[in-house]
């Protein structure tokens, strides 16, 4: 149980297109769902939280209108990284959450994203 | 300042011998406490958590880990290691107070035949 999908797996495009990100929780609703980046060799860095039905929550230095966060249902989120440049390349990973901060959160598979 | 601590960046075990992965917090109230396991351009399995309770906590794998108030440590432990158990490891913390995740930074765990 508590799967987390994430699609697509690998994006490589060209600067200053969009890209879409989703994230699904494809066995449980997750009240509360989690966009992280990683880069290499380090931790994951929490760029935003999103509750359903609400706007999302941005981590400081996260620029808003640069990573747009839908979270349209409990069982789907989705990031779109807006005009996107190669600063932007990155491995950018969901989590979804049923409940309260004492449940674990269930990881997507992340995506990796190439801005050529 | 919230924040998980993971001193060594890399661990090194031969197989079939015991291995120790350290985690250190400071987070206000009674932390939640978490481990996971990520391997390469995959995302974080979850492995195990401390609520409360029982101060050993076993999770997937074979792993276990044990929370020491005092310490204020959340070590995770195997009895025998094994060559697939090599990946990078993070611990993380949450409370009640806070809706996310303070993540150390990671550990690579190396275990040679």
């Amino acid at each position: 149980g508590a799967v987390v999908s994430q699609h697509p797996s690998r994006v490589i495009c060209k600067s200053g297109t969009s890209v879409k990100i989703e994230c699904r929780s494809l066995d449980f609703q997750a009240t509360t769902m989690f966009w992280y980046r990683q880069f290499p060799k380090q931790s994951l860095m929490l760029m935003a939280t999103s509750n359903e039905g609400s706007k999302a929550t941005y981590e400081q230095g996260v620029e808003k209108d640069k990573f747009l966060i839908n979270h349209a249902s409990l069982t789907l989120s989705t990031l779109t990284v807006t005009s996107a440049h190669p600063e932007d390349s990155s491995f950018y990973i969901c989590s979804a959450r049923l409940g309260s901060s004492n449940q674990p959160q269930h990881f997507g598979d992340g995506t990796r994203l190439s801005i050529l | 300042a919230q924040s998980v601590a993971q001193p060594e960046d890399q661990v090194n075990v031969a197989e079939g011998n015991p291995l120790t992965v350290k985690c250190t917090y400071s987070v206000s109230g009674n932390p939640y406490l978490f481990w996971y396991v990520q391997y390469p351009n995959r995302g974080l399995q979850f492995l195990l958590k401390y609520i409360t309770g029982d101060n050993l906590v076993k999770g997937s794998y074979g792993f276990e880990a044990e929370f020491n108030k005092s310490q204020t440590s959340f070590h995770l432990k195997k009895p025998s290691a094994l060559v697939s158990d090599s990946a990078l490891y993070f611990c993380a913390a949450a409370t009640a107070n806070f809706n996310k995740f303070y993540f150390g930074s990671g550990t690579k765990l190396n275990v040679k035949p």
